[in-house]
């Protein structure tokens, strides 16, 4: 069965510095997501992007935050400038266009 | 905004008991609603999902959620858990003139064998 898969599993950052989080979504999916989970608080949508542009997103999404499709396969979260509070599970997602949503098993990013 | 309610933030449970997990959402508009489970160590797995039609809906491994409107509420049920049901659910709603999901906090359903 095919799944999302997201690379890496745990990523250690100092603050200040860039991110970028990976996922490979599932290939005839149109719609792609990410979301976080910050320890003990809820899954909270950031975006989401169809069409090579951004559709939605959330007001965590700031500028400091952007996403890519780089290629016909990856799907990216860059973190420019990461902050303490930017430490997360970072969840990707992609949808065929019938609002089922399938997740990847996560990015754990800490940030010292 | 919408927001999404789950009652109980940890159940456990004795082997062949029966299970009901609240849901609650607020949203006046059409939505679409999941129920995902996260087993210990695995990612998120859509468990059923409701877009329309019969409310009673049936999904994988004998657990099924009604949709109750008139009352916002998504719950979801088996009538028998065993310990490999073990693992964090969580509610999830879409509202059709969006694409993201708002999740619950999530229930962690602990099973003793």
């Amino acid at each position: 069965e095919p799944e999302v898969t997201q690379t890496p599993s745990h990523q250690v950052t100092q603050m200040g510095q860039e991110v970028i989080l990976r996922c490979v979504p599932i290939s005839n999916h149109l719609y792609f997501y990410w979301y976080r989970q910050i320890l003990g608080q809820k899954v909270e949508f950031l975006v989401s992007f169809y069409n090579n542009e951004i559709s939605e997103k959330s007001e965590i999404f700031d500028d400091q935050f952007s996403v890519e499709r780089p290629d016909g396969s990856n799907f990216t979260l860059k973190i420019r400038s990461t902050k303490l509070e930017d430490s997360a599970m970072y969840f990707c997602a992609s949808s065929e266009g019938d609002d089922t949503q399938y997740f990847g098993p996560g990015t754990r990013l800490t940030v010292l | 905004a919408q927001s999404v309610s789950q009652h109980n933030h940890h159940v456990i449970l004795s082997e062949a008991a029966s299970l009901e997990l609240g849901c609650n959402y607020s949203y006046g508009g059409t939505v679409n609603l999941f129920w995902y489970v996260q087993y210990p160590g695995q990612h998120l797995q859509l468990l059923l999902k409701y877009f329309s039609g019969d409310p009673l809906v049936k999904g994988i491994k004998g657990f099924e959620a009604e949709f109750i409107k008139s009352k916002f509420s998504f719950n979801l049920r088996k009538p028998s858990v065993q310990w490999s049901d073990t693992a964090e659910y969580f509610c999830a709603v879409n509202a059709l003139d969006g694409n993201k999901l708002v999740f619950g906090a999530g229930t962690i359903l602990r099973v003793k064998s």
